[in-house]
């Protein structure tokens, strides 16, 4: 079945360092990818989709791209600040049902 | 309000208890979901509903009973639970369930954390 891997944290940064979460998956089909945000105390919020191959989504500075040849959709930031703290979800939504990886935890120290 | 709401936010209840959860999206979706959220353990699926009607029951232990009066509100009712059953229970809607792209991209409330004794 769909299941997504990513990488296993947690993470600790400096603030204006770079941040990468490694995400790979299994599927059949054209999935859509997501990343998904969790901050302290809240539920899961959208983070940015892809939704075919070569797609980049992006926000709040935030970036990863559909690779379709790698099977990944790695989630970049170039310079994280201490509000970047949370827990990040990788997840795949195939024919109708969504996989969620099993987050990585990241927290930026001032 | 606006988004998903879930009441309440913590829950402590003997295993003996009968308690219920409830959640109320108010953006028109017509999908919803229960998510049990455990320390150290990946996102668990527990019931999709979709235009009332239940689609997916992932395994979950009869004590825990599911009901979707309408497409606003979901309710997770909780009988005589186990301490293992203690974790963040969210729940989530979307507009649809069916194929890819944006119809099944989930809202989440901020969950509901359940501890038991």
């Amino acid at each position: 079945g769909d299941s997504v891997t990513q990488m296993e944290g947690p993470v600790t940064l400096s603030e204006e360092a770079c941040l990468t979460i490694n995400c790979t998956y299994t599927a059949t089909g054209y999935p859509s990818l997501f990343w998904y945000v969790q901050y302290p105390g809240e539920g899961l919020q959208l983070l940015l989709k892809a939704t075919k191959a070569d797609d980049k989504g992006s926000n709040k500075g935030f970036e990863a791209t559909y690779r379709k040849e790698t099977t990944s959709f790695h989630l970049e930031k170039g310079s994280v600040q201490v509000s970047d703290s949370a827990v990040y979800f990788c997840a795949l939504s195939g024919d109708y049902k969504l996989s969620f990886g099993a987050g990585t935890t990241v927290t930026v120290r001032a | 309000e606006t988004g998903v709401t879930q009441t309440p936010r913590h829950l402590v209840m003997g295993m003996t208890n009968k308690k219920s959860l409830k959640c109320e999206q108010h953006l028109g979706h017509n999908a919803m979901y229960w998510y049990k959220q455990s320390a150290k353990k990946p996102l668990e699926l527990m019931f999709v509903y979709n235009f009332k009607e239940q689609t997916e029951n992932n395994s979950v232990p009869s004590r825990f009973s599911p009901e979707c009066p309408n497409s606003s509100h979901l309710f997770l009712h909780l009988h005589t639970l186990q301490p293992e059953d203690s974790a963040l229970y969210l729940c989530a809607s979307s507009q649809g369930t069916g194929g890819t792209g944006g119809a099944n991209v989930l809202t989440f409330g901020a969950g509901s954390r359940l501890t038991v004794l």
